[in-house]
């Protein structure tokens, strides 16, 4: 069954560390790969996704078929990027079914 | 311009009766999706709407959920019947279209707390 995988609940950083989110996958057809994020008293907005191949407010994701991982990375954080993050996973269904990770809080400390 | 918009943004409901959420997706949006967010679980896909038409509705979780959408615009997920259980942030999104390059823009949710 198709699944997508967060497992930490919680990352703590100092600003101007990396800043890694982990997520992995499981689905058997092609994957499209989403993130998304939600900052406080704000809505979940698209942060990014594989296809683009692009980098937004500094953070790059990249698609791991091996691993079956697609990571969030960001070279130096900072306390905006403070946020709840999640990973999302397309499924092949001829619409845009969204299977979700349980979401990880990002926490950047001054 | 506006975004999706939720009402109610809280509802505290007795157990066993009917609640009706509603959803107002960005005009023009063909695509309207539901979610659901229980506590500590990821958003989990209910059902979604192409236009007025609603093609698979396997993920509502019981026969106590339904949603329609009517002429294109707004739509209302109800759920009858409320258990303990159905409490949760509700979600409804929209996009341009259903395929996979259009963008899913959300709103900002409805909470359900079923006393």
């Amino acid at each position: 069954a198709q699944r997508v995988t967060q497992p930490e609940k919680l990352l703590s950083v100092f600003k101007g560390a990396p800043v890694e989110l982990k997520c992995n996958y499981s689905y058997s057809g092609s994957p499209e790969l989403f993130w998304y994020v939600q900052y406080s008293r704000q809505r979940l907005q698209l942060l990014l996704r594989h296809i683009s191949r692009e980098s937004i407010k500094g953070f790059t994701a990249d698609l791991n078929k091996g691993e079956t991982s697609f990571h969030l990375k960001k070279p130096f954080a900072q306390e905006e990027d403070s946020a709840m993050y999640y990973c999302a996973l397309s499924l092949n269904t001829g619409f845009q079914k969204l299977v979700f990770g349980t979401g990880t809080r990002l926490l950047v400390s001054p | 311009g506006a975004g999706v918009s939720q009402s109610p943004s809280n509802k505290v409901t007795e157990k066993g009766k009917d609640v009706e959420l509603r959803c107002d997706p960005i005009s023009g949006h063909t695509a309207l999706y539901w979610y659901r967010q229980s506590l500590g679980q990821g958003l989990e896909f209910l059902i979604y709407f192409q236009g007025n038409s609603a093609p698979d509705k396997s993920g509502l979780p019981s026969d106590r959920f339904s949603a329609e959408r009517t002429g294109g615009s707004v739509s209302t997920l109800t759920i009858q019947r409320t258990q303990q259980e159905d409490s949760a942030v509700y979600l409804c999104a929209s996009s341009v279209g259903l395929a996979v390059s259009y963008e899913q823009y959300f709103g900002p949710g409805t909470r359900l707390t079923v006393t």
